[in-house]
């Protein structure tokens, strides 16, 4: 069974820092990985999608990397903001046990970005 | 606005009652899906649906049913059966769940407590 984990749980930087939040994955057989972001009491909002044969996608001050054979993905943030203070998701899109993927998603817990000016 | 809309935003449920979470859709997407969110549990899918009148469940479907009679509706019913429902219920939809690489896109939440 896929199990995803994110470390760390919770993040506190000042403004301006460059940050990683890392998103690992037990089984490497994947479609696809997907990061959101979270505000509190509100749903996800997507923010990157990386499929498996992919090395990395950007947008903005955000980058995200995927390496499959080590079951990792990182969220690059540069020059943090106040404004990025959220709940950040990774999520993998996963196989069905006869080889099909129905756009099921399993999801980490989050890590909780605190953003202080 | 192209997106997707839950209703209601809170809900309180007595002790044996059936309660019904709407969702809907305007972005002509074929995919539904309904999850449950919990503190420090991140979030599981309940149940998902590829296309209209068809519907799989997830890995938590015990005490909740769906429907799928429009592609632009898939709303959830939690039961008395489910033994703890208050949690933050999310639906999200994707253009079509069989191709990979469709990105999926939620809804802003319905927050249900039992009283």
């Amino acid at each position: 069974k896929q199990e995803v984990t994110q470390i760390p749980a919770a993040l506190s930087v000042p403004e301006g820092e460059n940050l990683v939040l890392n998103c690992s994955f037990t089984d490497s057989a994947i479609y696809n990985l997907q990061w959101f972001r979270q505000d509190p009491g509100k749903g996800l909002t997507s923010l990157l999608l990386i499929q498996s044969s992919q090395r990395e996608q950007t947008s903005g001050r955000l980058n995200a990397s995927l390496d499959k054979s080590s079951g990792r993905s990182t969220l690059y943030i540069a020059a943090s903001q106040p404004g990025d203070s959220a709940t950040y998701l990774c999520a993998v899109n996963v196989w069905d046990a006869g080889g099909t993927s129905y756009g099921k998603l399993t999801f980490g817990q989050g890590t909780i970005l605190t953003v202080h000016p | 606005d192209g997106g997707i809309t839950q209703s209601p935003k809170y809900l309180f449920r007595k002790e044996g009652q059936n309660v019904t979470l709407s969702c809907e859709q305007n972005l002509n997407h074929d995919a539904m899906y309904w999850y449950r969110q919990d503190p420090g549990q991140g979030l599981r899918l309940i149940y998902y649906s590829q296309i209209v009148n068809d519907f799989q469940k997830g890995d938590i479907a015990e005490g909740y049913s769906v429907s799928r009679e429009k592609k632009e509706s898939f709303p959830l019913t939690v039961t008395s059966a489910q033994k703890n429902p208050t949690a933050f219920y999310l639906c999200a939809s994707s253009i079509n769940g069989w191709v990979a690489g469709n990105e999926q896109f939620f809804g802003p939440g319905t927050r249900l407590t039992v009283l």
